[in-house]
């Protein structure tokens, strides 16, 4: 049963360290997509790739985030430095958009839970 | 943008009993509209979705009805059991043959199943 791996699950770290998030989409699809979701917004959307190259980051606070695709098995977000508002609930998706299909089903990886103290 | 409400927040049926959640958008040009599932600790599973050029759509206790006169569609579980019991997430999308795919969510509803 393919899915989206995301590891870590937990990360707990100190408000001004790096932290790194990975992504592993389903072998096959074209689209990644990163989402956050909190209490207070529900699910956002942070960033989105589409055949490995950045199409929408407008949700994304550029000042300390970056969404990368170092190929097309790895999908990586990393926040520099973190702060505690950043501690929220960070999900991978993928999904495989066809010229005959404009909107896929997105698959989620079960998330990592950042907390920054 | 883009913006979806989803009622009731909160939702708490008897086991065997039928459960409704509501969505609105605003955006007309929107035309995917998939229902998410999730459990906790778990990340938000597709249950159904319905595409724009379709009323309604069914998958054995679960149905989707879609109204874009009114931009509105609806997630009908019935026979509701014990293991319905989860948040579900609406969500709506324009996608664009430039690749453009952006689903913005409902703020979810917390269904309960009563045994």
């Amino acid at each position: 049963d393919a899915r989206v791996t995301q590891t870590p699950r937990h990360k707990v770290t100190e408000m001004g360290q790096e932290v790194t998030m990975r992504c592993q989409p389903i072998l096959g699809h074209n689209t990644v997509f990163w989402y956050r979701q909190t209490m207070m917004q529900g699910l956002e959307l942070l960033a989105y790739f589409r055949n490995r190259a950045p199409l929408d980051d407008s949700g994304m606070p550029k000042d300390r985030f970056s969404a990368e695709m170092p190929d097309a098995t790895l999908a990586t977000l990393k926040i520099q430095p973190s702060e505690p508002r950043d501690s929220a609930v960070y999900f991978c998706a993928s999904g495989s958009l066809t010229v005959s299909s404009y909107n896929s089903p997105l698959h989620f990886g079960n998330g990592t839970r950042l907390t920054v103290t | 943008g883009e913006n979806v409400e989803q009622h009731p927040s909160t939702l708490s049926v008897q086991e065997g009993d039928s459960a409704v959640i509501k969505c609105t958008y605003s955006d007309s040009a929107s035309n995917y509209f998939p229902w998410y599932k999730q459990e906790l600790g778990k990340g938000p599973q597709l249950i159904i979705d319905i595409r724009s050029n379709v009323g309604e759509k069914k998958d054995q206790r679960i149905a989707v009805t879609l109204n874009k006169t009114a931009k509105h569609f609806s997630l009908h579980i019935t026979e509701t059991q014990p293991e319905d019991s989860a948040v579900y997430f609406c969500a709506a999308s324009r996608g664009t043959n430039q690749g453009a795919q952006k689903l913005v969510f409902g703020q979810g509803t917390r269904l309960t199943i009563n045994p």
